[in-house]
């Protein structure tokens, strides 16, 4: 397997564009993580899913976040409209009930 | 909540010295613990893991012991190395909690010839 893929790996955007970023877990994985990681709030987590259901989203900052995952080997994280403010690293990570999660290389997201 | 607290960083040491980084958490089931690194540009990886009370993970010199009386998970190594320099994670999955994988705000490690 070639390990949790995530696109794009930088990605450049004015504020207000929509944004979308994406994430392909491992197969097999049940449970799939979004994170947001900034300088001054570290690693946080904003939502995950199991098979494929929204299990806690309480970690999405504001309205302008959403995410999907309409099946097993794929999820989105879309901002609309984007701020420069969500400039940070968004890191997608995968697991299964009983083991370690495999987190992607991330996106390194600019908002200008 | 479940919550992660560990020590701020960053943490600049000599070559060969030791390491300590604290960790403690907050959980309200019985989650198993985890020490993750991340080195630069990279996404985090795995270091240790301990799933119940006493277990000792261990890794690459790494050690962290599960100590439940004490809510804690420090991570130590005898004798850190330029090639551990990195930012690493203490976080818990929380069974109780559907699994909720959650993360410490992370130390930054500086390991100098």
């Amino acid at each position: 397997d070639a390990g949790v893929i995530q696109s794009p790996r930088h990605e450049v955007t004015e504020m207000g564009q929509e944004v979308t970023l994406r994430c392909k877990p491992i197969s097999g994985h049940d449970y799939l993580f979004w994170y947001r990681q900034t300088m001054m709030r570290g690693l946080e987590l904003l939502i995950y899913f199991n098979n494929n259901v929204p299990i806690d989203d309480s970690g999405m900052p504001e309205d302008r976040f959403s995410a999907k995952m309409p099946n097993a080997s794929f999820s989105t994280l879309k901002i609309q409209p984007s701020e420069p403010r969500d400039s940070a690293v968004y890191f997608c990570a995968s697991k299964t009930i009983a083991e370690r999660a495999f987190f992607g290389q991330g996106t390194r997201l600019t908002v200008v | 909540g479940d919550s992660v607290t560990q020590m701020e960083g960053p943490v600049t040491l000599s070559e060969e010295a030791f390491l300590t980084i604290n960790c403690t958490y907050t959980a309200t089931g019985y989650p198993s613990l985890f020490w993750y690194v991340q080195y630069p540009g990279e996404g985090l990886q795995l270091l240790l893991k301990a799933t119940k009370a006493d277990d000792k993970g261990s890794n690459k010199g790494f050690e962290a012991t599960y100590r439940k009386e004490t809510t804690s998970f420090h991570l130590e190594k005898g004798s850190v190395q330029v090639s551990d320099s990195a930012v690493y994670f203490c976080a818990l999955s929380d069974p109780g909690g559907y699994n909720k994988l959650i993360f410490g705000a992370g130390t930054r490690l500086a390991v100098h010839p």
